[in-house]
């Protein structure tokens, strides 16, 4: 069961590059995630699906667009990437059932703007 | 505006003791509260929740305290380990409202020998 799986791990751009990652899940959970971590800023939410065909905007979504391709699979897209947009990139899953540990993350993708 | 806030952005504790780790919130809404451990290079990994219909929640040496009147919670860990050391966040959510889940910015626990 490998969970939430991301790619890729490492990626650097040169600024005005597009570029999309990845997520996959594999637990049928209906909602999706992606956050940035950056220093001192801890995790915000990006965009967000809570189920297949929706997504919504999170706490910062400018320069960033999302595609929920089917349940399993949630892609985060830069059109045109900006040194601002360095950071690590997590993408997360999760189901509102009582009791059981709502949100699963992947290990991260590594994105330097330069 | 910050929803979830972490006030103290680095713990030093030693071994043995206990670590207590604080988390205020803003929006009523919320009724599901949530620590997660974060190691280097790695993602989140759940560690204990809480419901808003409870003001206490223990799993083994991790307990979540939720005072809903002063828009508080804390995680407490008794005995602090070395493997404690990491970043916690605090998260919330509702599950009545829509699916979004807020993390604060994360306390870095030290476990001192």
């Amino acid at each position: 069961n490998a969970g939430v799986t991301q790619t890729p791990k490492f990626q650097v751009l040169k600024t005005g590059q597009s570029m999309t990652l990845q997520c996959a899940q594999d637990m049928n959970h209906n909602s999706m995630y992606w956050y940035r971590q950056d220093p001192g800023m801890g995790l915000r939410l990006i965009y967000y699906s809570a189920s297949e065909g929706t997504t919504d905007k999170g706490e910062v979504p400018n320069g960033y667009n999302v595609s929920r391709l089917n349940k399993r699979e949630f892609s985060l897209r830069l059109e045109s990437a900006a040194p601002s947009q360095t950071s690590v990139y997590f993408c997360a899953s999760s189901e509102k059932i009582q009791g059981a540990p709502p949100t699963h993350f992947g290990d991260g993708t590594r994105l330097s703007i330069l | 505006d910050q929803q979830v806030k972490q006030n103290s952005p680095s713990l030093s504790v030693q071994e043995g003791r206990i670590s207590i780790l604080n988390c205020d919130y803003t929006n009523s809404m919320f009724d599901y509260f949530l620590w997660y451990k974060k190691y280097p290079a790695e993602g989140p990994t759940f560690l204990i929740s809480i419901s808003s219909i409870k003001d206490k929640n223990e799993d083994g040496r991790f307990t979540v305290f939720l005072n809903k009147s002063a828009k508080h919670l804390s995680l407490h860990i008794v005995p602090s380990q070395p493997g404690d050391s990491a970043v916690y966040f605090c998260a919330a959510t509702s599950y009545r409202g829509d699916d979004k889940i807020i993390f604060g910015k994360g306390t870095r626990l030290h476990i001192l020998p």
